[in-house]
């Protein structure tokens, strides 16, 4: 079984410029989290989608907008993307929610802006 | 706010010897614990977790220690081995938010052969 998928590995924007990353959770699982890492820090959540809802968001802008699709795979928008945004982006899956879940990340998104 | 520190970026261990990760939180709603590691151009892998309930969980050669009144977290690796070289990660897991998870920036482990 294929674990959690991410797309791309890598990606270069320019500030002011739109990003769109992709996550596939594995099969069965219909939870999907995203987390910010930036270097020398341990991952940041940002959104938790549970059966297509959100159910949770962490300390980011209005910039940062994610989704989940009947599939359950995964999108995170960012607009306007500032050099700050430069980081590992990470996705994580899980079967239920619930506070005991264990959480399966992809191997991430890097992005660069410049 | 960083409610979650390790604050040893990096440790060096021989082969065979006993590795000991520390973890402090500040957050006293904090009630579920976790260990990632994770190697270079991969995602972290869940490790070890701990309920709040509990002052220690073992795994083989992990065990996770739980000291809530010092609000402090350790992870002890018995034997370490050269596969065990990866940054590990402490995380913390608050009741109102299930993924809400909130990691340490990390501790660099190297067990030399």
């Amino acid at each position: 079984d294929a674990g959690v998928t991410q797309s791309p590995t890598h990606l270069i924007k320019t500030r002011g410029q739109q990003v769109t990353l992709r996550c596939s959770p594995i099969s069965g699982h219909k939870s999907v989290s995203w987390y910010q890492q930036v270097l020398g820090q341990g991952p940041q959540f940002i959104f938790q989608y549970y059966e297509k809802e959100e159910r949770g968001r962490g300390n980011f802008p209005d910039r940062f907008s994610a989704r989940q699709f009947p599939n359950y795979s995964s999108e995170l928008n960012v607009n306007a993307l500032l050099l700050g945004d430069s980081a590992l982006y990470l996705c994580a899956s899980s079967f239920r929610f619930a506070t005991n879940e264990k959480l399966f990340f992809g191997s991430g998104t890097q992005l660069s802006v410049l | 706010d960083q409610q979650v520190k390790q604050n040893s970026p990096s440790l060096s261990v021989q082969e065979g010897r006993i590795s000991i990760l520390n973890c402090d939180y500040t957050n006293s709603m904090f009630d579920y614990f976790l260990w990632y590691k994770k190697y270079p151009a991969e995602g972290p892998t869940f490790l070890i977790s701990i309920s709040s309930i509990k002052d220690k969980n073992e795994d083989g050669r992990f065990t996770v220690f739980l000291n809530k009144s010092a609000k402090h977290l350790s992870l002890h690796i018995v034997p370490s081995q050269p596969g065990d070289s990866a940054v590990y990660f402490c995380a913390a897991r608050a009741p109102y938010n299930n993924n809400d998870m909130r990691f340490g920036a990390g501790t660099r482990l190297t067990v030399k052969p």
